[in-house]
């Protein structure tokens, strides 16, 4: 069945270092949004990307596709407290409302 | 302000009891949603409506019914049928463009537990 992998599921990075986060799509699919979802919050969205394009940024966060390998990263530049959170990476194919979403990284930044 | 509205945000459920969990958006989006996220998992399609009076079984959809009477509206019901309900329940909408995926944006969710 269609499936995202995240990786980590957890990451600890120190205040003003970068964090990482990747995912996996196995189906055909040409949206990548990512979103944050604070405790007791509803996700929000904070960037997406299309497969068209290979990188998007956003202030401190960008997003990169390498669409051949259906691989896309997250990357936050100078963390700071306020970005820990959980990040969930999702995954849509065109013509479809479906979305594959990964299981979710918990970023823990720490000051 | 614009957004969608999750009620209640704490919800008990007694053994044999069906429930309903309200969903409002006034966002004027054609297309609204309903996930069911579990701890250390993504979020999993209960339901989905691109147009009034029409909706669509996600993948979980076993034990739950909604409906689409109004655009603004899509409330989420769940039946004595669902064997293990205790969940974090999630609303979402989006524009429908037809063509191009476009974003979701989500409610702040209902704590859904069992008595």
């Amino acid at each position: 069945g269609e499936n995202v992998e995240q990786h980590p599921s957890t990451l600890s990075v120190q205040e003003g270092d970068s964090a990482v986060i990747k995912c996996t799509s196995d189906s055909a699919s040409n949206y990548f949004p990512w979103y944050k979802q604070e405790l007791g919050k509803g996700p929000q969205l904070i960037i997406d990307i299309r497969s068209n394009v290979g990188e998007k940024k956003d202030q401190r966060i960008a997003v990169t596709l390498n669409k051949t390998a259906k691989h896309f990263s997250l990357h936050i530049t100078e963390t700071q407290p306020e970005d820990s959170a959980v990040y969930f990476c999702a995954a849509s194919g065109t013509g479809t409302y479906k979305y594959i979403f990964g299981t979710g990284t918990r970023l823990k930044v720490l000051a | 302000d614009g957004g969608i509205t999750q009620s209640p945000k704490y919800l008990f459920r007694k053994e044999g009891q069906n429930v309903t969990l309200s969903c409002e958006q006034n966002l004027n989006h054609d297309a609204m949603y309903w996930y069911r996220q579990d701890p250390g998992q993504g979020l999993r399609l209960i339901y989905y409506s691109q147009i009034v009076n029409d909706f669509q079984k996600g993948d979980i959809a076993e034990g739950y019914s909604v409906s689409r009477e109004k655009k603004e509206s899509f409330p989420l019901t769940v039946t004595s049928a669902q064997k293990n309900p205790t969940a974090f329940y999630l609303c979402a909408s989006s524009i429908q463009t037809g063509h191009h995926n476009q974003p979701q944006h989500f409610g702040d969710g209902t704590r859904l537990s069992i008595l």
